[in-house]
């Protein structure tokens, strides 16, 4: 039984486009996160939310829009697609929010703007 | 914003070979963490050391936390194909409380 799960786990569009990766955990942790890995492998937290409020909002263009219905959730919508959107996008989530509080991370959705 | 620098980048190793990986910072970090991912999976938590000067041991997996609390190290004893992937440290960055700073990652590759 998956831990957290991310859908899709590829996603392939053209420029312009919008799309939405979404993302639930079963864990009954309080705080979720969005990050973004680069094709460098550099690993950068993007957003999170803690008991569905916005927590951390990382410098990401306001393209980029997270939403979480209930703390078991949160989805990212992403408007007019760029070339430099690529990269594969994780979602995780923490018992609580705090430093020690160990990240438990999904397996990642591949976009790829062409 | 408090930065992690691992080294090395790259490490390409035979099985049964002892190696170290280095995560290091001009800055002081209450606690650092260290995941390991390997390719199509999201990275998992291998260990949090917390106390300077602090050793945890995982398997033939040994972690040491700085005195000074600004490094750490992964030693792998007797690699194996398995021990294959990245590593990441990460450690608490930034104003924004529970936000976690990541280093770049060291690729280990295990040759059989």
């Amino acid at each position: 039984d998956t831990a957290v799960s991310q859908t899709p786990k590829y996603l392939v569009t053209q420029m312009g486009n919008d799309k939405s990766i979404k993302c639930e955990q079963n864990l009954g942790h309080d705080t979720m996160y969005w990050y973004k890995q680069d094709s460098k492998k550099f690993l950068k937290i993007m957003f999170s939310y803690n008991n569905k409020e916005l927590i951390i909002n990382e410098t990401v263009p306001n393209r980029f829009s997270p939403k979480s219905p209930d703390k078991a959730h949160l989805n990212l919508h992403i408007n007019s697609l760029e070339l430099g959107d690529s990269a594969v996008y994780f979602c995780a989530s923490s018992q609580v929010q705090g430093y020690n509080s160990p990240l438990h991370f999904g397996n990642g959705t591949r976009l790829t703007v062409t | 914003t408090q930065l992690l620098e691992q080294s090395p980048q790259f490490l390409s190793i035979q099985e049964g070979e002892n190696l170290t990986v280095y995560c290091n910072s001009s800055s002081v970090f209450s606690s650092l963490q260290w995941y390991r991912q390997e390719p199509g999976e999201g990275p998992v938590l291998l260990v949090t050391v917390v106390t300077g000067g602090e050793v945890k041991k995982l398997k033939r997996l040994t972690f040491q936390f700085g005195d000074a609390r600004k490094d750490s190290s992964l030693h792998i004893t007797a690699a194996q194909p398995g021990d294959t992937g990245l590593y990441l440290c990460a450690g608490p960055g930034g104003t924004s409380y529970g936000k976690l700073t990541f280093g770049q990652g060291t690729i280990l590759t295990v040759h059989p």
